[in-house]
């Protein structure tokens, strides 16, 4: 089955500077790759998704980057603000059969006012 | 469409008394997904379903937990009976079978076992 590994676990910056969540996978076959934004006390939701066709997504500060040959793919968020302190999880799906996300572990975004 | 419903959103029990969770997935979506969080583990699947039927419930930690699906906008979760180490929160999620959509997740329920 599919692996996902995601660094770090907690991340700690300034409001205005940028932000790295880099999460990897073991199974070729992903080519769906989600980032869900959890806000503390709430539910994952859906903030950028990418799939394997492209190597790279905006909308706005967000961004996710995929890398296919190294499995791996990260989000980047620029100007951070407080409102953006959350946990972030990046998941992979296969297509081969199941439609199963396997979610990375999290990291816990901190954004210092 | 009013997104995952789950309920309670908060349930404080004795160990060893019975827990019931409950569901109500996005009309249309086949596939349903129980998850537990907790700070150690994060996101763990416990066990999924596709058109109903059970698929793959090798997530589930022991016989103390048993989840059903009797129809396309109805599931369960039971832990019988329940331990302090249960406490977590539990989400339901569901997602269309097409390739390539997310997973949309309910309001979660957090568990207390006392």
């Amino acid at each position: 089955g599919e692996n996902v590994e995601q660094h770090p676990s907690t991340l700690s910056v300034q409001e205005g500077d940028s932000a790295v969540i880099k999460c990897t996978y073991s199974d070729s076959a992903s080519n769906y790759f989600p980032w869900y934004k959890q806000e503390l006390g709430k539910r994952p939701q859906l903030i950028i998704d990418i799939r394997s066709n492209v190597g790279e997504k905006k909308d706005q500060r967000i961004a996710v980057t995929l890398n296919k040959t190294a499995k791996h793919f990260s989000l980047h968020i620029t100007e951070t603000q407080p409102e953006d302190s959350a946990v972030y999880f990046c998941a992979a799906k296969e297509s081969g059969g199941s439609y199963i996300p396997t979610f990375g572990r999290g990291t816990s975004l901190i954004v210092h006012p | 469409d009013a997104g995952v419903i789950q309920s309670p959103r908060h349930e404080v029990t004795e160990m060893g008394q019975e827990v019931t969770l409950r569901c109500k997935p996005i009309s249309g979506h086949d596939y349903l997904f129980w998850y537990r969080q907790t700070m150690m583990r994060g996101l763990e699947l416990l066990i999924y379903f596709n058109n109903n039927v059970p698929i793959d419930d090798s997530g589930m930690p022991e016989d103390r937990f048993s989840a059903k699906m009797p129809n396309a906008s109805f599931s369960t979760l039971k832990i019988q009976p329940s331990e302090p180490r249960d406490s977590a929160v539990y989400f339901c999620a569901s997602s269309s079978g097409v390739i390539n959509t997310e997973a949309f997740f309910g309001q979660g329920t957090r568990l207390t076992v006392v």
